[in-house]
């Protein structure tokens, strides 16, 4: 089974503050993907990254991919506080349907 | 336009009473997926069709069934809930690329 520790698991911060999410795994992978889950609601695709050293911006937020591509991260700056929700990485899980291993999540709360 | 449809958003059914949640997709993809999310934890696959083809998770208790008639509808019933199946439902679709399409998700609660 391939896992994906994401850390930290909780985070609250002011808003304007900077911060940064991790994703890691032991495992290589073709692709990682970022999502994000305001409360009450589905996961939506922020991005996906397939090449190692590969940098995504979005607005504010920064994703890396590892250049082994086992290990990604999440930099939001400026955090505003739409920016709250949970925050999940995942990647295939190695199946032709694309079966997506999921990591803990990280809760991000961002206080005005 | 929601493209992933899940019906209903809130379903609150009894101990041990059948219930079933639906799931429909414009989207025409030949993945879809039902996954089951607790409090704040990352969803877990229940199982998933690919077009007609049901692949159940090995530890997706025998409770859980799922019925998909055609390519736009999927169902998933559970046939016996018990508290510990109160959970948010996510049904998921996907076509060729890596990044899953989510509904909004069924939060069911069991009195």
């Amino acid at each position: 089974t391939q896992l994906l520790e994401q850390s930290p698991q909780f985070l609250s911060i002011q808003e304007g503050e900077n911060l940064t999410v991790y994703c890691n795994s032991s495992s290589v992978f073709s692709s990682l993907q970022w999502y994000r889950q305001e409360p009450g609601e589905g996961p939506v695709l922020l991005v996906t990254v397939v090449t190692g050293g590969e940098v995504k911006k979005l607005k504010r937020l920064t994703f890396q991919f590892g250049d082994a591509r086992k290990d990604s991260s999440l930099h939001i700056t400026a955090a505003q506080p739409g920016d709250t929700g949970l925050y999940l990485c995942a990647a295939p899980g190695g199946t032709s349907y694309g079966k997506l291993t999921f990591g803990q999540g990280t809760i991000l709360t961002v206080h005005p | 336009d929601a493209m992933v449809i899940q019906n209903p958003r809130y379903q609150v059914t009894q101990f041990g009473k059948p219930v079933t949640l639906s799931c429909s997709q414009t989207l025409n993809h030949n993945v879809m997926y039902w996954y089951q999310q607790k409090s704040s934890q990352a969803p877990k696959l229940l199982f998933h069709y690919y077009d007609k083809d049901f692949n159940n998770e090995a530890d997706t208790p025998d409770n859980f069934q799922s019925r998909r008639p055609n390519t736009s509808f999927c169902f998933l019933d559970i046939r016996s809930p018990g508290l510990g199946d109160a959970a948010m439902y996510l049904c998921a679709t996907r076509e060729t690329g890596p990044g899953y399409t989510f509904g909004s998700g069924t939060r069911l609660t069991v009195v």
